[in-house]
């Protein structure tokens, strides 16, 4: 079963505008890591955050994780054409031996010119 | 470095054969992850290998299995194809430590289609 859930399914904005995308989950975590798929490159990590964090940049990217409300968000800033891809949250559960990623279906992203 | 490189990048197999995908990680990395991509499921996990060992492993059938060798290449193997399995396999590679706790390094995928 899906742990993270990422919303929206589906985004389109125009170039220069901000993107924001959320993943909520179901149970204690570790971490949450969040990477980008696109043609071009793959999968591709983008940020780790950890869940004693609240806040992480990385460039254009801002991520927050709010482990009370079992969620966090991704922020892309003026955003580019080659920004479109699928961005995917992946939750690191703290719970059992099992120490798998679980990952959510993915936010599709167009950002268009 | 080079990146994590899978072999072969597509392919094309019937009901009931069986199939082998493989994958060379980062020089360096020791643990190795497989999944399975489709557009209804998403990424699915399907084991991980650590120095020759399998240290976890997600809910799939017997049908798939996999291996490491002491480079740290890694293979999976399918057998007895079904329609369902037609995906994208993905490899994923990591300096040790596990999925969790390091940040992963996707090869591009094999894409396999069962006709």
């Amino acid at each position: 079963s899906q742990q993270g859930e990422e919303d929206p399914q589906a985004l389109s904005i125009q170039e220069g505008e901000n993107a924001t995308m959320n993943c909520s989950y179901k149970t204690s975590i570790n971490n949450l890591q969040w990477y980008r798929q696109n043609s071009g490159r793959g999968l591709v990590h983008l940020i780790l955050i950890r869940s004693n964090e609240r806040e992480k940049h990385s460039g254009r990217l801002r991520v927050t994780l709010d482990t009370s409300k079992k969620s966090s968000s991704l922020l892309i800033t003026a955003s580019r054409a080659a920004d479109t891809a699928s961005y995917f949250c992946a939750t690191a559960p703290n719970a059992g031996n099992n120490r798998k990623l679980i990952w959510g279906l993915g936010t599709s992203l167009a950002v268009n010119p | 470095k080079a990146g994590v490189t899978q072999t072969p990048r597509y392919l094309i197999k019937t009901r009931g054969q069986q199939v082998t995908l493989s994958c060379s990680p980062i020089s360096g990395h020791r643990s190795v992850s497989w999944y399975q991509q489709t557009p209804g499921q998403g990424l699915q996990f399907l084991f991980e290998y650590f120095s020759e060992t399998q240290r976890n492993k997600g809910n799939f059938p017997g049908r798939f299995s996999g291996r490491q060798f002491s480079n740290s290449r890694s293979e999976m193997n399918v057998s007895t194809l079904e329609l369902g399995d037609s995906a994208l396999y993905l490899c994923a590679s990591s300096l040790g430590g596990g999925q969790q706790s390091y940040e992963q390094y996707f090869g591009p995928g094999t894409r396999l289609t069962v006709t």
